[in-house]
């Protein structure tokens, strides 16, 4: 069965570095995602993208955030100056159809440092 | 504003027992539904969608959910629980005029005792 995957699977870095997240979403799907999950809160939504463009995002997702399609099969997102309050997991999520499921990968655990 | 809310952190069943997490919304119109589960070190898998039509749902792993509009209600059921059922369960939910992210529920997470 398809899935989405999702690298590194836990990284570490320091207040101000940049950090890639990296997913390889569902082969046929369209609308990918990302989200996060803080430690012991709920998971929250930070973006939608589809059609190479940003078609949703969350009054999180400031300028220090972006995302990138740059091929076929990688989807990214990119925190420019990473802050302490950046730390949490990170899920990748894809999708085939504007409401149809949404299946999400295993998550990036983000510390910073 | 939208929300979901997800009134028992942590419930505990013996193994056999039936379940039911709670999950309710607030918003004017019908949304869409889901339920999600979550294993340690695992990512979200989803267990069950509703969309519209008949208000009773089945999901993977033995779940089925009811959408209950007048009580805008989708309360998660087992009949019968397993050990390995042991994981904390997500609601989420999309609402109409909030493009297509998902607004979750802080989770319930299940243990189940032998």
């Amino acid at each position: 069965e398809p899935e989405v995957t999702q690298t590194p699977s836990h990284q570490v870095t320091q207040m101000g570095q940049e950090v890639i997240l990296r997913c390889v979403p569902i082969s046929n799907h369209l609308y990918f995602y990302w989200y996060r999950q803080i430690l012991g809160q709920k998971v929250e939504f930070l973006v939608s993208f589809y059609n190479n463009e940003i078609s949703e995002k969350s009054e999180i997702f400031d300028d220090q955030f972006s995302v990138e399609r740059p091929d076929g099969s990688n989807f990214t997102l990119k925190i420019r100056s990473t802050k302490l309050e950046d730390s949490a997991m990170y899920f990748c999520a894809s999708g085939s159809g504007l409401w149809g499921p949404q299946y999400f990968g295993p998550g990036t655990r983000l510390t910073v440092l | 504003a939208q929300s979901v809310t997800q009134p028992d952190i942590h419930i505990t069943v013996s193994e056999g027992a039936s379940l039911e997490l709670r999950c309710n919304y607030s918003y004017g119109a019908t949304p869409y539904l889901f339920w999600y589960v979550q294993s340690p070190g695992q990512g979200l898998q989803l267990l069950l969608k509703y969309f519209s039509g008949d208000t009773l749902v089945q999901g993977i792993k033995g779940f089925e959910a009811e959408f209950k509009r007048s009580q805008s209600s989708f309360n998660l059921r087992k009949p019968s629980v397993h050990w390995s059922d042991a994981a904390e369960y997500f609601c989420a939910v999309g609402f109409n005029n909030a493009g297509n992210m998902l607004t979750f529920g802080g989770g319930t997470r299940l243990m189940v005792k032998p």
